[in-house]
């Protein structure tokens, strides 16, 4: 069974300027979720979808932040314009239903100079 | 909650020795608790989930106890083998199984061989 499929893997852009992150869950997985991790810390909840509605995304900066998943499967997070302290790991994550066990893709890796 | 910064908690040991990594928790209305194992360059990895209801449980190499008194969780991992030196982080989540996963700050596992 095919993983999460994140890319790209790495990107380097300046500050105030856009960027945009795909996902790909698990086949099948209903509930998606992105994450922010940045250096030395665990994982933070950025939003989560259950099909294409958003479940939550009370953490998600709303201002330069957004984020959808127009059909229910791929899923794209998006940061317009992008600060030095966004630099970060951005994980998606996704699980058969929500509750159930989330399964990590590799992440990108965000790099605002 | 966890303190935040660059320097993770690090524990060292021989391989072939067993490992113990804690983790203190925050709410105590959380009622599931997960660990996760992350390698350089990698998403998370799920390694083994504990609900409230229980105060051990066991897997392959691994066990998890839970102390809710005192909202102490640990991972025990037996005999640990070069292929364990990783961060390891655990989490919580309130009623919602393993949605609304917080996560802890994490710990670097380090195999001496």
């Amino acid at each position: 069974e095919a993983g999460v499929a994140q890319s790209p893997r790495y990107k380097i852009i300046e500050k105030r300027q856009s960027v945009a992150f795909w996902c790909n869950p698990i086949s099948g997985h209903a509930t998606l979720y992105w994450y922010q991790q940045i250096l030395g810390q665990g994982p933070k909840l950025l939003i989560q979808f259950q099909n294409n509605g958003v479940v939550d995304d009370s953490q998600l900066p709303k201002d330069r932040f957004s984020a959808e998943r127009l059909k229910g499967v791929d899923s794209t997070l998006k940061i317009q314009p992008a600060k030095l302290e966004d630099s970060a790991v951005y994980l998606c994550a996704s699980s058969l239903f929500p509750g159930e066990t989330q399964y990590f893709g590799p992440g990108t890796r965000l790099l605002v100079l | 909650g966890e303190s935040v910064g660059l320097h993770l908690p690090t524990l060292s040991v021989q391989e072939g020795d067993n490992s113990i990594i804690n983790c203190a928790y925050s709410n105590s209305a959380s009622d599931y608790f997960i660990w996760y194992k992350q390698e350089s360059g990698k998403g998370p990895q799920f390694i083994i989930d504990i609900r409230s209801n229980m105060d051990k449980r066991q897997g392959q190499r691994v066990t998890v106890l839970l102390n809710k008194t005192v909202k102490h969780l640990s991972l025990q991992i037996a005999a640990t083998q070069p292929g364990d030196s990783a961060v390891y982080f655990c989490a919580e989540s309130q009623g919602q199984g393993a949605q609304k996963l917080v996560f802890g700050q994490g710990t670097r596992l380090t195999i001496n061989p």
